[in-house]
């Protein structure tokens, strides 16, 4: 069974600052890995995919990076703002789809 | 834009009544997934869809069934509500399974 790891839990920085959160996954076969913002009493909003056969995918200020060999991805946001304070989730799917349990970011103005 | 739509934002039922979750999406999406979300526990599949009339189990398919009798409508059924059932219930689609999910805003269900 996938298992998705999501570190840290909880992340508080000064606007401004260059960021790196992580995930991890125990089962590489997996079709892609998507990350999600998701905002309190929201539903989620997709932020990026990357498909199994991506190294890497990029949005304006957030970069998606998959190593499937060693069953990571990391998620970058550059430059952070306040309204980038939110749960950020990682979902892998391989059919069945399995989510991290999120890191909650604050970003301090 | 996609929008998957679900039919409530909150709703409150009694113990054992036969509650009804209604999620649709409007952009010929094959694949439809029904998911919970609780504190602590995260995320969960519920069941999924990828075509009319077929499902599979996800990972806690206890206490729910589901019906998908249309493309565009994937519905979440609860035969006998219990209290361990209060949760958010999310739904959202995508076009095949490699393709990218899009949620609805969920509903948050509160069994009394």
């Amino acid at each position: 069974k996938q298992e998705v790891t999501q570190i840290p839990a909880a992340l508080s920085v000064p606007e401004g600052e260059n960021l790196v959160l992580n995930c991890s996954f125990t089962d590489s076969a997996i079709y892609n890995l998507q990350w999600f913002r998701q905002d309190p009493g929201k539903g989620l909003t997709s932020l990026l995919l990357i498909q199994s056969s991506q190294r890497e995918q990029t949005s304006g200020r957030l970069n998606a990076s998959l190593d499937k060999s060693s069953g990571r991805s990391t998620l970058y946001i550059a430059a952070s703002q306040p309204g980038d304070s939110a749960t950020y989730l990682c979902n892998t799917n391989a059919g069945k789809s399995t989510f991290g349990d999120g890191t909650t970011l604050t970003v301090k103005p | 834009d996609v929008k998957v739509t679900q039919s409530s934002r909150y709703l409150v039922k009694r113990t054992g009544e036969k509650v009804f979750l209604e999620c649709v999406q409007d952009m010929d999406h094959e694949n439809m997934f029904w998911y919970r979300q609780d504190p602590g526990l995260g995320l969960r599949l519920i069941y999924f869809s990828y075509d009319v009339k077929m499902k599979e189990k996800g990972d806690i398919p206890e206490g729910y069934s589901v019906s998908r009798e249309k493309k565009e409508r994937f519905s979440l059924i609860l035969e006998s509500a219990s209290t361990n059932q209060t949760s958010m219930y999310l739904c959202a689609s995508s076009w095949r399974l490699y393709n990218e999910q899009f949620f609805g805003p969920g509903t948050r269900l509160t069994v009394l």
